[in-house]
C-alpha cells in the first residue's frame, strides 16, 4: 500500500501559469521529500520538509506541510515547458526503519 | 564529479533468466539503494547497501539479490525472471545511510522480461 498519494494524477497548464500538486499521506511521518522524473528517468531531489516545518521554498518551488491534515503541497510558480515532468511525494515511517514510500506521482505537462 | 552511474541502460530477457544490474554511486557516496519502477507508478524500495551490507529491504522476494564492493559501486541480481519484473529500476546514492536524507538517482535501467 502506498503511504504518499499525490492528487492530480494529471496536470496540463499554460507557460507563465502557476502548477500545484498535492500529496497526502496515511501516518505520522519525520520528513517528507519531492522529487521530479523527466519521462522514465532518474528522480531528482527538490525539496525536504521535516515534520516541524510548515513551509520551505527553493527558487521558483514552495512546499507547506501540513502535518494535521496530514498533507503536503508543491507549488511551482511561473511554469515553464522545462518543468514538465512527473513530481513524487515520498514520506518516511518513523518508529523503526525508514523505508521512503513514494506515490504514484502528478504527471505535469506546461505547454509553451 | 561524476554522479550516479547505471549500466546497461536497457535490457531484455525472458523468463526464468537471471539478470545483473550496475550502479556506481555519486563520489563521496558510501550508500546504496536499488528501486523498481513499474510503468505509471511511484519507485518501490528493494533494499539498500552500506558497508558491504544489506542494511534494509522492502517487501521483494528473494530472488531479488544484492552486493555492495569496497568502492561502494554495487549489483542487483534478480534470478528466475517473471513477466512482472518488467520495470525501470533506479539506484540511488547517499552519503548516509540514513534513507529520509537527501539520495541521488541514477537514470536507471530498463529491463524487459519477455
Amino acid at each position: 500500500s502506498q503511504q504518499g498519494e499525490e492528487d492530480p494524477q494529471a496536470l496540463s497548464i499554460q507557460e507563465g501559469e502557476n502548477a500545484t500538486m498535492n500529496c497526502s499521506y496515511k501516518t505520522s511521518i519525520n520528513n517528507l521529500q519531492w522529487y521530479r522524473q523527466n519521462s522514465g528517468r532518474g528522480l531528482v531531489h527538490l525539496i525536504l520538509i521535516r515534520s516541524n516545518e510548515r513551509e520551505k521554498h527553493s527558487g521558483r518551488l514552495r512546499v507547506t506541510l501540513d502535518t494535521s491534515k496530514k498533507s503536503s503541497s508543491l507549488l511551482i510558480t511561473a511554469s515553464r515547458a522545462a518543468d514538465t515532468a512527473s513530481y513524487f511525494c515520498a514520506t518516511d515511517r518513523p518508529g523503526g526503519s525508514y523505508i521512503p514510500t513514494f506515490g504514484r506521482g502528478t504527471s505535469l505537462i506546461v505547454h509553451p | 564529479d561524476a554522479g550516479v552511474t547505471q549500466s546497461p541502460t536497457h535490457l531484455i530477457k525472458t523468463r526464468g533468466q537471471q539478470v545483473t544490474l550496475r550502479c556506481s554511486p555519486k563520489s563521496g557516496h558510501d550508500t546504496v539503494s536499488w528501486y523498481q519502477q513499474a510503468l505509471g507508478q511511484g519507485p518501490q524500495f528493494i533494499f539498500q547497501y552500506y558497508e558491504e551490507e544489506e542494511r534494509q529491504r522492502g517487501n521483494f522476494p528473494d530472488r531479488f539479490s544484492g552486493h555492495q564492493f569496497p568502492n561502494y559501486s554495487s549489483e542487483l541480481n534478480v534470478n528466475a525472471l517473471l513477466l512482472g519484473d518488467s520495470a525501470l529500476y533506479l539506484c540511488a546514492s547517499s552519503e548516509l545511510p540514513q534513507l529520509h536524507e537527501e539520495q541521488f538517482f541514477g537514470p536507471g535501467t530498463r529491463l524487459t522480461v519477455l
